[in-house]
């Protein structure tokens, strides 16, 4: 069975660096084809899809956001680690991790099995 | 492009049918047979209901089915359940930014 959780702080002050932490079960991240990325969803708005790390080590970022992102795993403590600088209030969101759907295919981001989000307050 | 485009609402009686659409762009929707689409209830994380434009994982209703015609996609529910009640999300590759989302859509069950 796959599960996903994200910890992390909760609130954050303005332009301070957010790391989010994703511990996952079920699965490994040094099988080939498997992923993990990071959505958020600011209240009330849509999905947003901010990266993915793969199980090489190969990583993809929002073209948006991409300056401010970092994605690193640690593979032994079946953990994805989410770094992102500089958060503003509009970065207010609840943070997802989820586990991207195997795949051969570069063009396939499906995800499959989601962590129930952690909410992220960034206040003064 | 920042997001795809879905209304903003649908809604439907028990055992109807819906569409909800998707559309997009030639760097997305239009140029990829790459197109998901979510079910989000409300405080709950999103959960899959269709890979690759038509898709179904294992464990999705036969009663969700999705198609797409040039630029946009849909998403079609029939025999419409309470339990459809929730926001619906499409997704696709995009040559530009990798992954887009659609804006979202509220579907109400009459």
């Amino acid at each position: 069975q796959i599960t996903l959780k994200e910890s992390g702080p909760t609130l954050v002050k303005p332009t301070q660096t957010l790391t989010l932490t994703c511990t996952f079960s079920g699965f490994s991240l040094s099988t080939s084809e498997v992923g993990v990325g990071w959505i958020r969803q600011p209240p009330g708005k849509a999905l947003e899809w901010l990266g993915l790390i793969y199980w090489d080590d190969n990583k993809r970022y929002s073209r948006s956001l991409k300056s401010r992102l970092t994605i690193t795993k640690d593979t032994s403590k079946s953990q994805v680690v989410l770094t992102m600088t500089n958060m503003g209030p509009v970065d207010t969101a609840t943070y997802y991790c989820a586990h991207r759907r195997p795949d051969s295919s570069w063009f396939r981001y499906y995800f499959d099995y989601w962590g129930q989000g952690t909410l992220v307050t960034v206040s003064s | 492009q920042s997001a795809l485009t879905q209304p903003a609402s649908v809604s439907g009686s028990p055992g109807q049918s819906i569409t909800i659409s998707c559309t997009g762009t030639s760097t997305d929707v239009g140029g990829y047979n790459y197109v998901s689409w979510y079910q989000q209830h409300p405080g709950k994380a999103p959960k899959l209901m269709i890979y690759d434009v038509t898709n179904r994982p294992s464990g999705v209703s036969n009663r969700f089915s999705g198609s797409k015609s040039g630029n946009t996609a849909s998403l079609a529910i029939s025999g419409l359940q309470a339990e459809d009640e929730a926001d619906y999300y499409c997704s696709s590759y995009s040559s530009s930014i990798t992954v887009i989302f659609g804006g979202g859509t509220k579907l109400t069950v009459l």
